[in-house]
């Protein structure tokens, strides 16, 4: 089954202690991208990654740190979480838009994250 | 710069009624425009999507959205309601010219079908 795969999918931590949070994609994948969802402001973009080893900023990208070594992985690090990333995180992946015609967007399941 | 209005944060209907859920950009050119639907504690799943070419564009789960320039709206719709379409819906733009596949997304409009 084609999905993309988010862990951990719910999380409690306190501000300044390191998390990262996974992202897998069996689909094959060129781009991926990480999102937040917050009250009133929709989803904004975090990082997003064209292929392996290429990554760039998003909208929001503060606080934030990814990697792209794998095609299929693409974690999302919190070096020092604070509590204004308290969020619901989004991971999603397509096919490389390089045609100009856009791959649709899969998403995960989400991962719900709260720093006190 | 792009964006996408919508304008409702909650529409409510009736189970069999028709139902709009609205949706307005902002962007250069022409727009490439998808919906996606959220249901409680899941992902987005995409609906639909107008890339070109006839402005009815038919999606998943009985969905249609109709693409009109003049007035920069792509509006989702469905001629009857069930109560399981209840969930949250976003509209979101892609810029054409640009080389990421990066989607602006609305705010989201809650959709509650009353039974």
């Amino acid at each position: 089954e084609a999905q993309v795969t988010q862990n951990p999918r719910y999380l409690i931590t306190v501000t300044g202690k390191k998390l990262t949070v996974t992202c897998s994609q069996n689909m094959n994948h060129e781009y991926m991208s990480w999102y937040r969802q917050d009250p009133g402001l929709g989803l904004r973009q975090i990082y997003y990654s064209m292929n392996v080893e290429v990554t760039d900023k998003g909208d929001v990208p503060e606080g934030y740190k990814v990697s792209r070594k794998e095609k299929r992985n693409f974690p999302l690090i919190l070096e020092s979480p604070s509590p204004n990333q308290t969020s619901l995180y989004f991971c999603a992946s397509s096919n490389y838009p390089g045609n100009g015609r856009p791959g649709e967007l899969f998403f995960g399941e989400g991962s719900r994250l709260t720093v006190l | 710069a792009q964006s996408v209005a919508q304008p409702e944060d909650q529409v409510n209907v009736a189970e069999g009624n028709p139902l709009t859920v609205k949706c307005t950009y902002s962007v250069s050119g022409n727009p490439y425009l998808f919906w996606y639907v959220q249901y409680p504690n899941r992902g987005l799943q995409f609906l639909l999507k107008y890339i070109t070419g006839d402005n009815l564009v038919k999606g998943s789960y009985g969905f249609e959205a109709e693409f009109n320039k003049s007035q920069t709206s792509f509006h989702l719709k469905k001629p009857s309601a069930l109560v399981s379409d209840s969930a949250l819906y976003f509209c979101a733009v892609r810029d054409p010219r640009g080389a990421t596949n990066k989607l602006i997304f609305g705010t989201g409009t809650l959709l509650a079908v009353q039974p």
